[in-house]
């Protein structure tokens, strides 16, 4: 079946180090995929999204990469601040059926000041 | 520009009640998901309204129903209510003139308590 999931469950960062998020999936008709950051007591926050047809993309700090041949997705954000601390979700879908979403479990992400 | 609101944001209920969660979507938004999310997991879907109808289900029994209104409102209904109910409501509302090229936008949830 359809599955997203992070290779860890947890990430400590120094900040103003650069922070990279990894993701997998495993729906080869999903085209379409969609980073969310959610921290405590509310809900997920959009912070980028990549088509199919591109293998990165680039954002205010951060850049998803995107890595068909592996079905594999990075959030890389840079300069890694306090308030980046939250949980990060990859998600994805088709293009095309924006119907339900693919959730993974989450990375938890700390600044360590 | 109000975002997804949901109400309320938290509720303790008891087993084998029924309870009613709300949503209004984003505005210029016509669509409404409803996702659970239990402690620790990643949001699971639960289905999508559009035009007032339910356009798609996750694997969820029928306890769990819900309702579009006109103004593309939205509630979600659980009946017989169980303990592994306990979770938070999310509800995301996105535009389906987009062609499904826009990301869902996600309200603070409604957290679920069940003694």
């Amino acid at each position: 079946g359809e599955s997203v999931g992070l290779h860890l469950p947890t990430l400590s960062v120094q900040e103003g180090d650069n922070s990279i998020i990894n993701c997998a999936y495993s729906n080869s008709a999903s085209d379409y995929f969609i980073w969310y950051k959610q921290e405590s007591g509310k809900g997920p926050q959009f912070i980028i999204d990549i088509r199919s047809n591109m293998d990165k993309r680039q954002g205010q700090r951060v850049t998803v990469l995107l890595n068909k041949t592996v079905k594999h997705l990075s959030l890389q954000i840079a300069a890694t601040q306090p308030g980046d601390s939250a949980v990060y979700f990859c998600a994805e879908r088709p293009l095309s059926n924006d119907y339900k979403l693919s959730f993974g479990a989450g990375t938890t992400v700390t600044v360590r000041a | 520009d109000a975002g997804v609101t949901q109400s309320p944001t938290h509720l303790i209920k008891t087993r084998g009640q029924q309870v009613t969660l709300r949503c209004s979507p984003k505005s210029g938004h016509d669509t409404v998901s409803w996702y659970q999310q239990a402690l620790g997991q990643g949001p699971q879907f639960i289905f999508q309204y559009y035009e007032e109808e339910e356009r798609q289900r996750g694997n969820f029994p029928d306890r769990f129903s819900g309702h579009q209104f006109p103004n593309y409102s939205s509630e979600l209904n659980v009946n017989a209510l169980l303990l592994g109910d306990s979770a938070l409501y999310l509800c995301a509302s996105s535009f389906s003139g987009t062609g499904g090229s826009q990301p869902q936008h996600f309200g603070d949830g409604t957290r679920l308590s069940i003694l």
